[in-house]
């Protein structure tokens, strides 16, 4: 069964206070790896795609990186508005759903 | 574009009454789905249609059918609304696989509270 967890569950930063959040996934065969940010009362909203081991995702001050069994969202000096719920999901080569993790909450305090 | 639209945005039900939760997408995508979202849970996939005329139960389907009533509109109805189903419902597409971005699109969601 595929399967995707998440830690912290609740992680709490100063401004430009560096981080990772780390999600950690089992699937018969990978073939994306998602990650949202969701903020209070919106649906998720996408930020990247990782396929295959060692790819590299940014985007400002956000790095997705992947292993075979894991995904890291490296936050690099975080501001305020970056504070939101992030939520990794996988996608099986031959399946049609993602499996969603529970989410890290994150809140960035200037 | 609109993208994801789900109607209503806010609905409180009494135990036993039903109602249908609206989903319509502008994208032209094939694939529909529906989530509930409860704290600590993350989303689970009730139903999703991966095209017209087709509906395939998630992991969490009891209490819930769909219709896809075309390739834009999927809908969510509950027969018989019990407390256990408050939670917020998420409608989401995603285009066919290699004709556009790899990732679904969700729409803004319907929170439903059931006393």
């Amino acid at each position: 069964e595929d399967q995707v967890t998440q830690s912290p569950e609740a992680l709490r930063l100063q401004e430009g206070e560096s981080s990772s959040l780390n999600c950690s996934y089992t699937v018969s065969g990978l073939r994306g790896l998602f990650w949202y940010r969701q903020d209070p009362g919106k649906g998720p909203e996408f930020l990247f795609t990782l396929y295959s081991a060692g790819e590299e995702k940014e985007k400002e001050r956000l790095k997705a990186t992947l292993t075979k069994k894991e995904s890291f969202l490296h936050i690099t000096a975080p501001k305020p508005e970056d504070s939101a719920t992030y939520l990794c999901a996988v996608q099986a080569r031959y399946g049609q759903n993602f499996v969603f993790g529970p989410g890290t909450r994150l809140s960035v305090l200037p | 574009n609109a993208g994801v639209t789900q109607t209503p945005k806010f609905q409180v039900l009494k135990t036993g009454q039903s109602m249908t939760l609206q989903c319509a997408q502008d994208m032209n995508h094939n694939s529909m789905y529906w989530y509930r979202q409860d704290p600590g849970m993350g989303l689970r996939l009730i139903y999703y249609s991966a095209s017209e005329g087709t509906t395939d139960k998630g992991e969490v389907p009891n209490g819930y059918n769909v219709s896809r009533l075309n390739k834009r509109e999927f809908s969510l109805r509950l027969e018989s609304a019990a407390p256990s189903q408050t939670s917020v419902y998420f409608c989401a597409s995603n285009p066919p696989r290699g004709t556009g971005p790899d990732t679904q699109y969700f729409g803004p969601g319907t929170r439903l509270t059931v006393l």
